[in-house]
């Protein structure tokens, strides 16, 4: 069965430093893979998705992942985080009918200290 | 180009009562998807429609929740009646109908039964 963990729920990491969110999932064949992140009061924003090719993928606000097949990892990083930062991150796994069923993470909420 | 809206923002019921929420996706979108939030929990897929079409309802808890999407435009998520468990945040997505894209989500509503 498809299932995603995030097995920090939160997290706190002052400004400038590096951060790397972790997330594992299980599904049986090639995984479509997505960060999303959800400041508050507003809708779940898409970091970046991988399915295939290169395997470090690159998205919005300076944040990168890389897909690891052997680790089942889809680990989120930034090299150095700003006080806008500070939301909660959910990974996801794409699945069903035109990977449209999306299993998500239980999140990893995210503060950063001045 | 307006994104995708939920109403309400948030509702409080009593246990017994009937609530609906409403869902308006990006125009031209004719996938849309409802997920659910239980407090601190993953969010989890509840259904998806094509246009007008259940394409997949696996997620609904029980015969207390049903979903409409007439003419395949707007959605509405109707709970009769409403549980105590029933409680979360319910976000509506909508994506386009071709393979591998990206879910769009609204900022969701939050229902507290009481």
């Amino acid at each position: 069965a498809q299932s995603v963990t995030q097995p920090d729920i939160h997290i706190t990491v002052s400004e400038g430093a590096s951060l790397e969110l972790r997330c594992n999932y299980s599904y049986g064949a090639t995984p479509y893979l997505f960060w999303y992140v959800q400041s508050p009061g507003q809708g779940l924003q898409l970091l970046l998705k991988y399915f295939s090719g290169d395997t470090l993928v690159q998205g919005i606000k300076g944040f990168e992942a890389e897909f690891k097949r052997s680790q089942s990892s889809f680990n989120l990083r930034k090299p150095s985080v700003h006080w806008s930062d500070a939301a909660e991150y959910f990974c996801a796994v794409g699945a069903g009918y035109n990977f449209n069923k999306f299993y998500f993470g239980s999140g990893t909420k995210l503060n950063v200290k001045p | 180009e307006a994104g995708v809206t939920q109403f309400p923002s948030h509702s409080v019921i009593e246990k017994g009562q009937t609530v609906t929420l409403r869902c308006d996706p990006i125009s031209g979108h004719d996938n849309l998807y409802w997920y659910r939030r239980v407090m601190g929990k993953e969010i989890k897929f509840l259904l998806h429609f094509v246009k007008e079409s259940k394409q997949d309802e696996s997620g609904m808890p029980n015969n207390r929740f049903l979903a409409e999407r007439t003419g395949g435009t707007y959605s509405t998520l109707k709970v009769q009646p409403a549980e105590l468990e029933d409680s979360g945040v319910y976000f509506c997505a909508s994506s386009q109908e071709t393979l591998y894209n990206e879910q769009f989500f609204g900022p969701g509503t939050r229902l507290t039964v009481l």
